[in-house]
């Protein structure tokens, strides 16, 4: 199974800070990662789909980068709003697997 | 609209059996794959089943954690899709949302199993 690794785990930032998540794939994926963001008490919402793709409705913000193992998603200015946990998802290769998830929270 | 909607949850005795149902629309749900993720309290994601559609032969994958417990089907007549899950334990016990795509795309607002005596 391919593991999925975020870090850091708990991340604390400023509004209007430029904010950086990491994701680990054990082994190569290509380009076939998303990321998600979950807000409290809700449903995971699609943010960022083959690595790069910003998801419709989403805002410009958000932007995503990598392949093969190493991938990151960028926030370019913080807003509270975007106080959530962020979860990566590869879907390169059976069982698809999540990394564990960065809690962002406001400094 | 997309729209995805899980009923079925609920309390369940160990050992148990529970289907939970996901009625869709908003989209052609026969071009779609669908799958079921699921969320124990205070932890992270994780993937349980997929059902690919008519095209794919309606394949269907299973996470390891629950393979020979469960079952995913789908109805096209009715945009719905299925999980059969039984010989519940205590570490089932989670939200379980059910997802359009590969991509998991969009997303129900989840439906509670508690697994307990």
């Amino acid at each position: 199974d391919i593991q999925m690794t975020q870090s850091p785990s708990l991340l604390s930032a400023s509004v209007g800070d430029r904010v950086t998540l990491s994701c680990k794939a054990s082994q190569n994926i290509y380009k076939y990662l998303n990321w998600y963001q979950q807000k409290l008490g809700e449903a995971p919402k699609l943010l960022i789909y083959y690595t790069n793709s910003l998801q419709t409705g989403i805002p410009s913000r958000f932007s995503g980068s990598g392949s093969g193992t190493d991938f990151t998603l960028t926030i370019s200015s913080l807003q509270p709003e975007d106080v959530a946990t962020y979860y990566c998802y590869q879907y390169n290769s059976g069982p698809w697997t999540f990394g564990g998830g960065t809690k962002l929270e406001l400094k | 609209e997309v729209q995805i909607l899980e009923t079925g949850g609920g309390l369940v005795k160990p050992g148990g059996s529970l289907r939970l149902s996901c009625a869709t629309s908003g989209f052609n749900f026969n071009d779609y794959f669908m799958n079921w993720v699921r969320q124990a309290p205070g932890k992270g994601l994780e993937w349980v089943a997929q059902i690919r559609n008519k095209n794919y032969n309606y394949a269907t994958y299973y996470a390891e954690s629950l393979e020979g417990r469960v079952t995913i089907s789908r109805d096209d007549s009715k945009s719905s899709v299925y999980l059969q899950v039984s010989s519940l334990r205590a570490e089932d016990t989670a939200i379980y949302y059910c997802t359009r795509s590969r991509e998991l795309d969009y997303w129900g607002q989840g439906v509670m199993v508690t697994v307990s005596s």
